[in-house]
């Protein structure tokens, strides 16, 4: 199946830095990605889309200049969490999908902890 | 919100016993997926289910959806050891490309 990275796998930074997190597809072009946030034993919430070429639709509740989404090609997207916090500490996971197919295809995720 | 809701939220079996999960959503879908997720790790795409599709069978796997009732069932049969994650479902009320995710179930099969 496609393959989708996601870098870096880990990330440990001070409370007030920004973290950048690439979501890469590997093997396909990707006109679309998503991105989701996962707190610790609760489910996936969907955060933005990112359309390649255009501005990411976020969803409701979730600060568009606190988290950047940049996607500058068909295969890389990325998440800046901007001026981070502890309460930003959580699992950032990427997608993309592969219309024809009608299946996304997820990275393995980034486990962000802001001291 | 469309995001379903997964009943049990924990379920714990023997090797070899099978397990079944259920998933409920709110609104009309498109086409119903199951996900597996290891613990801190991502998500791997086990079975996707259309809306016009009753039951689907994959490996020790068998989904069905019922519309009317909308709700889904994720049965891993002779579970084994390594079938311990957490179990999500996701629907696609809006199209193919945007998902929802249920609550999970995290199971433990017991060797």
């Amino acid at each position: 199946g496609a393959v989708v990275s996601q870098h870096p796998s880990r990330v440990i930074c001070k409370s007030g830095t920004s973290v950048k997190i690439e979501c890469r597809s590997l093997d396909f072009q990707a006109t679309t990605m998503f991105w989701y946030r996962q707190f610790p034993k609760k489910s996936l919430m969907l955060m933005a889309t990112s359309n390649e070429g255009s501005k990411a639709t976020y969803e409701q509740g979730v600060e568009k200049d606190k988290f950047l989404i940049n996607h500058a090609s068909l295969t890389l997207s990325t998440l800046t969490v901007t001026s981070a916090h502890p309460e930003d500490s959580s699992f950032y996971i990427c997608s993309a999908s592969l219309p024809q197919y009608n299946e996304q295809f997820f990275g393995p995720g980034t486990r962000l902890t802001v001291l | 919100s469309q995001q379903g809701e997964e009943d049990p939220q924990a379920l714990s079996i023997q090797e070899g016993e099978n397990a079944t999960m259920n998933c409920s959503y709110k609104t009309s879908i498109n086409n119903l997926q199951w996900y597996r997720q290891n613990s801190g790790r991502g998500l791997v795409h086990l079975i996707l289910i259309r809306s016009n599709e009753r039951e689907k069978h994959s490996g020790r796997l068998r989904v069905t959806l019922d519309t009317s009732k909308k709700s889904s069932s994720l049965l891993i049969t002779a579970s084994r050891a390594a079938d311990t994650a957490s179990y999500f479902c996701a629907t696609d009320a809006e199209g193919y490309q945007k998902v929802t995710f249920g609550t999970g179930t995290k199971l433990q099969v017991i060797p």
